[in-house]
């Protein structure tokens, strides 16, 4: 089975700060691990994902984020928040081997204050 | 490639209707997979199709809702007798199989609201 943990269901930063965005996960195999942003009144837009190799991932908007086995996190970053960052953050996980479903976390609203 | 799309993008209902949502996946993208969001939650998992094959069903999706996919294009998903509690925002996602990656791809989603 699989899971993900959210920390924070809402997060408030000013424009230019530090957006950090957390993301815990369960599974009892490698994991691919992936962030989805959703605007109001859409879909889910692919933002970046893990799936092996370089633990680093950088991902569209200069958002990446990393993949720590050891602490079973993969946290969103991004160095400098823009008004238009302001949505909502959902991190999802996969089973490492042929098609899986995925299984997301509750989702962080990320609020950005001018 | 013109993106996932779904109709309606809103449906209002009254409880004990029918209501039927398409979905129409990228082109060439074998597998179709529908979702469930409610309201603070993040999406569920409801079925999935590789071509027009359904190989999965969550246990989310009772004997009321029915998804089809004919000659492996579009989709649709059907729920007969809505209640209220199916008031939800139904997404469906599509991919391409690559190797063993399998990156989803969401449509803009259906808002379901049972009166």
């Amino acid at each position: 089975a699989q899971s993900v943990t959210q920390l924070g269901s809402h997060v408030s930063v000013s424009e230019g700060a530090l957006v950090l965005l957390r993301c815990n996960y369960s599974s009892s195999v490698p994991p691919y691990l992936f962030w989805y942003v959703q605007y109001p009144n859409q879909g889910l837009q692919l933002l970046l994902k893990y799936t092996t190799g370089a633990t680093l991932v950088k991902g569209i908007n200069g958002f990446e984020a990393e993949f720590k086995k050891s602490e079973t996190s993969f946290h969103l970053t991004k160095p400098s928040a823009h008004m238009s960052d302001a949505a909502e953050y959902f991190c999802a996980v996969s089973r490492n081997s042929g098609y899986s479903t995925l299984t997301f976390g509750k989702g962080t609203m990320l609020l950005v204050s001018p | 490639d013109t993106g996932v799309s779904q109709d309606p993008r809103h449906k209002i209902t009254k409880r004990g209707q029918n209501v039927t949502f398409r979905c129409d996946p990228i082109s060439e993208h074998n597998r179709l997979y529908w979702y469930r969001q409610t309201l603070g939650q993040g999406p569920e998992f409801l079925t999935y199709f590789q071509n027009e094959a359904q190989l999965e069903k969550s246990r989310l999706l009772s004997d009321r809702f029915s998804a089809e996919r004919p000659k492996g294009s579009f989709s649709t998903l059907e729920i007969q007798r809505t209640e209220q509690g199916d008031s939800a925002m139904y997404l469906c996602a599509s991919s391409f199989t690559r190797g063993s990656t399998d990156t989803q791809y969401f449509g803009p989603g259906t808002r379901l609201t049972v009166l």
